[in-house]
């Protein structure tokens, strides 16, 4: 069974710095997708940006962009330029490419909490 | 606009009164999911549906149930809540099961069982 590990229950950052997310994943699969959410208080859950595990190139949304390492099954965030608005909990999850039954679920890390300092 | 419903967004109730929280989508997805969340534990799946009257467990299945007798709706019913299922539970759909297409999430329930 896939798994999906957060190690950083907590991370704090400066107000336009810039910050890093970790996020490990244990499978046995090839082909998968790779996401991060965002909850910020009012704990709606916003898809920030995904991953295909086929495409080499690193994803990039605006101010977030990951490194995505498949040989070492790493799925880090970056957030450049952090705004205090970004303040939220961050989940890293896994999907299968694969349809049908269980192995179509989203798996969920047990997420980060960022705080942004002003 | 496309949206998952869910209600009621907070929910207080006592030990073994059945409550159900609904869930209805207006995308047409046919994969629809419940999770729970808890502090430190992250998002727990409790059920999923891949269609109309197709259901499958998740990994915290046991004192709930759901059904699918439509698309759009999948509700979450406790027949006898316990403290140990205070939580913060999503309702969550997708175009299908698997694949690019993430999930679409309600806006959370908070229920409290004293």
């Amino acid at each position: 069974a896939q798994t999906v590990t957060q190690s950083q229950p907590e991370m704090s950052v400066q107000e336009a710095e810039t910050v890093t997310l970790s996020c490990t994943y244990d499978t046995s699969e090839s082909d998968y997708y790779l996401f991060w959410y965002k909850q910020p208080p009012s704990r709606q859950m916003i898809l920030v940006i995904r991953q295909e595990a086929y495409k080499q190139q690193n994803a990039t949304e605006n101010r977030f962009s990951v490194n995505f390492q498949k040989a070492a099954k790493s799925f880090s965030l970056k957030i450049s330029d952090s705004q205090l608005g970004d303040a939220a909990m961050y989940f890293c999850a896994y999907r299968s490419a694969n349809y049908g039954g269980s192995q179509g679920n989203l798996i969920f890390g047990k997420g980060t909490k960022l705080s942004v300092k002003p | 606009e496309a949206q998952v419903t869910q209600n009621p967004r907070y929910l207080i109730t006592v030990t073994g009164k059945k409550l159900t929280v609904t869930c209805s989508q207006n995308m047409n997805h046919e994969y629809m999911s419940w999770y729970r969340q808890d502090p430190g534990l992250g998002l727990r799946q409790i059920y999923y549906s891949m269609n109309v009257e197709v259901t499958d467990k998740g990994d915290v299945p046991e004192g709930y149930k759901v059904s699918r007798k439509e698309k759009r709706n999948f509700p979450l019913i406790l027949e006898s809540p316990s403290p140990n299922q205070t939580s913060l539970y999503f309702c969550a759909s997708s175009l299908s099961s698997g694949g690019w297409n993430g999930y679409t999430f309600g806006s959370g329930t908070r229920l409290t069982v004293v």
